[in-house]
């Protein structure tokens, strides 16, 4: 049972489209993080968050917790933000339990 | 901006070999984490470590593995005696507390031949 389930798989966008990846999480996680992965695997993290929303640059992530969904998005897309975007919950100690990832293509 | 470093960024090793991966967490986090992802699958949990020992650890962490923090800054992760399916990324993680963010380092691709 995947306790994290993200949406879509793949995604390909123009440059300059707004784009959105959700990620619905179960029972039991109590905030989300938000990760990037590029093709040569290092991971970053770009958001945790645990209620409301939280901006950084063109990048905006929403959080549900009624609903336990969560929303990342990203504004003015561009070929630089192509890289796989994973979301993740933490346990009760801490560790994450990671999403399938959604492999995000941006052609200019 | 503090991060955590994993060497080597690429180990390849014959079946059976001991491995040790390296992590430096950032220096005023409590809690490590070793994750592993497979080519082509989702990143999955090891093992947890907080104050000195094991505080949880998933059913792929089993005899082969073990963690330790040697010093005042390393974290390390040995396997005993490698197979072929344990090729993959590893990834150490670190974080202040248990409620916050936690920080990646850039993997560490194990290749076992």
């Amino acid at each position: 049972k995947n306790e994290v389930e993200q949406s879509p798989q793949n995604l390909t966008a123009q440059e300059g489209e707004f784009i959105t990846i959700n990620c619905s999480y179960s029972v039991g996680i109590s905030a989300l993080h938000w990760l990037q992965q590029h093709p040569g695997g290092g991971i970053v993290s770009l958001f945790m968050l645990s209620s409301g929303k939280k901006k950084h640059g063109r990048l905006i992530a929403t959080i549900n917790i009624q609903e336990k969904h969560s929303s990342l998005h990203i504004t003015a897309s561009h070929p630089r933000d192509s890289a796989v975007y994973i979301c993740a919950g933490p346990r009760s100690q801490g560790n994450l339990i990671f999403g399938k990832g959604t492999k995000l293509s941006v052609k200019p | 901006e503090p991060e955590v470093t994993q060497t080597p960024s690429h180990q390849v090793t014959q079946m059976g070999q001991e491995v040790i991966l390296r992590c430096v967490p950032i220096s005023n986090h409590l809690y490590f984490y070793w994750y592993r992802q497979i080519l082509g699958q989702k990143v999955e949990f090891l093992v947890s470590f907080y104050n000195n020992e094991i505080s949880e650890k998933s059913e792929i962490f089993d005899d082969q593995f073990s963690v330790e923090r040697p010093d005042g800054s390393n974290f390390t992760l040995k396997i005993r005696s490698t197979k072929l399916e344990d090729s993959a990324m590893y990834f150490c993680a670190s974080r202040e507390d248990g409620n916050t963010e936690a920080f990646f380092g850039q993997g560490t691709r194990l290749t076992v031949v």
